[in-house]
């Protein structure tokens, strides 16, 4: 079945250090992905839109030059928050769906980041 | 936009007991509906979904309805076991762009 790879599973960082999060798809090509921010017992919060090879489209409120999305392959997107403040803290988890035809949406395993 | 309600949000069973959750959608173009479970400190993993040309679908204890009429669908477990406590969302998009995601049901199964 289709996989999603979310690196690392957890990171610890200081305010105003950067951090760097990694989804790939490892069985199939995804020119689409998307990231989603996830608080405590609440729902997926949609952050962005990943497009390969073009700019991600952000939904309202979320911030591009915060949250920066680069999708440069089939296969892999990053999302890197930058100047991190500790009401960044939660729980990123991206999704990829295959190019071909309707395909299913399927999860990374999440990434919990804490700024301290 | 689209606009999915998910109900309820908590719901204890007893182990061998059933559980449903029902969710409702606002967009009548929907026409993908998938369901995820989402273990405690994981990503939500598909478990079943279902399109607007089928009423149901089943896939071993689990199984889902949809009445578009009323636009809203269901999942059902039968059989639960402990191991199926976790957080069950249900989303609802169009042709699989613009997935709309339920608040989420917290599902304990008591053995």
């Amino acid at each position: 079945g289709a996989v999603v790879s979310q690196h690392p599973s957890w990171v610890i960082c200081k305010s105003g250090t950067s951090v760097k999060i990694e989804c790939r798809s490892l069985d199939f090509q995804a020119t689409t992905m998307f990231w989603y921010r996830q608080f405590p017992k609440q729902s997926l919060m949609l952050m962005a839109t990943s497009n390969e090879g073009s700019k991600a489209t952000y939904e309202q409120g979320v911030e591009k030059d915060k949250f920066l999305i680069n999708h440069a392959s089939l296969t892999l997107s990053t999302l890197t928050v930058t100047s991190a403040h500790p009401e960044d803290s939660s729980f990123y988890i991206c999704s990829a769906r295959g190019d071909r035809g309707v395909s299913p949406l399927h999860f990374g395993n999440g990434t919990r980041l804490t700024v301290t | 936009g689209e606009n999915v309600e998910q109900h309820p949000s908590t719901l204890s069973v007893q182990e061998g007991d059933s559980a449903v959750i029902k969710c409702t959608y606002s967009d009548s173009a929907s026409n993908y509906f998938p369901w995820y479970k989402q273990e405690l400190g994981k990503g939500p993993q598909l478990i079943i979904d279902i399109r607007s040309n089928v009423g149901e679908k089943k896939d071993q204890r689990i199984a889902v309805t949809l009445n578009k009429t009323a636009k809203h669908f269901s999942l059902h477990i039968t059989e639960t076991q402990p191991e199926d406590s976790a957080v069950y969302f249900c989303a609802a998009s169009i042709s699989n762009n613009d997935m709309r995601f339920g608040a989420g049901t917290r599902l304990t199964v008591k053995p």
